[in-house]
């Protein structure tokens, strides 16, 4: 079964924790994504990935931080400097041939509340 | 990088009628530009995309123009149902993809 998963569903955090957010795609896609979405809101970018041990930053990327080690994983910590991290974050992958973007497929999402 | 605008940000139609949402964006690089509907507590899935070679694609009751010259985009759902009723977003790909902010649509039966 092909597609993009996102763990946990629902997630936890005590003021002043990391937590890290799983990403896994198995469709050999080259470029991966992290996107937050509040309430009401669209996708803002915190971070993405075209290639293994490279990453760059996104509009949003203060208090994240990603590593790209194997080509199907792109995990996403949420340190204690992010200030406000309760929200909804959604994974992508992408498959680029030639520079080309193509669709970019959403993993299912993972809901971060602090408590 | 990338800027992506969505309007408008709040659109309500009657059943069978029209609605047009519309995009720009800033990076001439961007060359695909998807669209993509979102139901409340789901993930994002692409409903139509066109790339920056061709002006016009239609698929069903949905279509999408794009005016590179102008750098802009627009999304039409003709005969609209209550079912379309959902969150679009736009984006635009160039390096990274960025997206609109987004349009509630609501569609009265």
């Amino acid at each position: 079964d092909g597609g993009i998963t996102q763990s946990p569903k629902y997630l936890f955090r005590k003021e002043g924790q990391n937590v890290t957010l799983s990403c896994e795609q198995n469709l050999n896609h080259d470029a991966m994504y992290w996107y937050r979405q509040d309430p009401g809101q669209g996708l803002r970018l915190i971070y993405y990935s075209q290639i293994v041990n490279d990453f760059q930053k996104g509009d949003i990327a203060e208090g994240y931080s990603v590593s790209r080690e194997k080509k199907e994983s792109f995990p996403l910590t949420v340190t204690s400097a992010q200030k406000n991290p309760t929200a909804f974050y959604l994974c992508a992958s992408s498959y680029i041939p030639g520079g080309v973007g193509t669709e970019a497929f959403f993993g299912q999402g993972t809901r971060l509340t602090v408590v | 990088g990338e800027n992506v605008e969505q309007h408008p940000s709040t659109l309500s139609v009657q059943e069978g009628d029209s609605a047009v949402i519309k995009c720009t964006y800033s990076d001439s690089a961007s060359n695909y530009f998807p669209w993509y509907k979102q139901e409340l507590g789901k993930r994002p899935q692409l409903i139509i995309d066109i790339r920056s070679n061709v002006g016009e694609k239609k698929d069903q009751r949905i279509a999408v123009t794009l005016n590179k010259t102008a750098k802009h985009f627009s999304l039409h759902i003709t005969e609209t149902q209550p079912e379309d009723s959902a969150v679009y977003f736009c984006a635009a790909k160039s390096r990274d993809m960025r997206f609109g902010a987004g349009t509630r649509l609501t569609v009265k039966p």
